[in-house]
């Protein structure tokens, strides 16, 4: 069974660009959260989509946009990168998005903003 | 804002040593406490899900217990190899809100 997977792994943009990270979940899972993490912090929660609806948002600028398409791929939308938006994002998938269930993580996407 | 802590932040052990951190939680609204290990260059790796007060659950050389009620887990590793050098993260759910990390508790274990 494949597991969660992140495209890109890696990338480098410039202040003021924007960019789009995608995340493909374990097959059946319907569920997917994004994560941030910068040097010093825990995992910050930025969205959950389940059913292609926006189940739960976290304390995040508007400049953080996410969707869901009906096969439960997911994407992340960034505009106007900052340079403090340099981290590791993750993203997670569970099957029903119960707060009891296991996540499973992807391996991230590295990104870099000069 | 909930809180999740975790403590020591580092830790350096021998290999062979049993050790142990903590993860403190609000107390109220409870409803489950996630266990993850983080390796370098990996993905969090999921080991515990609790929801119960008093339980205890074991992988391998690898134990949790919970009190909901004092807002507290324990994580145990008997015998630490030095492959169980990781990031050990804990999360809190309060049920009608995504997970709350801790910041972790950085492990090294030195042959």
């Amino acid at each position: 069974k494949a597991g969660v997977t992140q495209t890109p792994r890696y990338l480098i943009k410039t202040r003021g660009q924007q960019v789009t990270l995608s995340c493909s979940p374990i097959s059946g899972h319907r569920s997917v959260s994004w994560y941030q993490q910068t040097p010093g912090q825990g995992l910050q929660f930025l969205f959950e989509y389940f059913s292609e609806t926006q189940r739960n948002k976290g304390n995040f600028p508007g400049r953080f946009s996410g969707r869901q398409f009906s096969n439960s791929r997911s994407e992340m939308n960034v505009s106007t990168l900052e340079l403090g938006d340099s981290a590791l994002y993750l993203c997670a998938s569970t099957r029903g998005g119960g707060a009891a269930e296991t996540q499973y993580f992807g391996p991230g996407t590295r990104l870099l903003v000069l | 804002i909930l809180n999740v802590e975790q403590s020591p932040q580092s830790l350096h052990v021998q290999e062979g040593d049993s050790t142990n951190f903590t993860c403190s939680f609000p107390s109220s609204n409870f409803y489950a406490l996630h266990w993850y290990r983080w390796e370098t260059a990996k993905s969090p790796e999921a080991l515990f899900v609790m929801t119960l007060n008093g339980d205890e659950k074991k992988k391998g050389r690898i134990s949790a217990t919970l009190n909901t009620k004092e807002g507290y887990s324990y994580l145990y590793i008997k015998g630490s190899q030095p492959e169980d050098s990781a990031t050990y993260l804990c999360a809190f759910n309060s049920g009608n809100t995504p997970l709350v990390f801790g910041k972790g508790t950085r492990l090294s274990v030195i042959a």
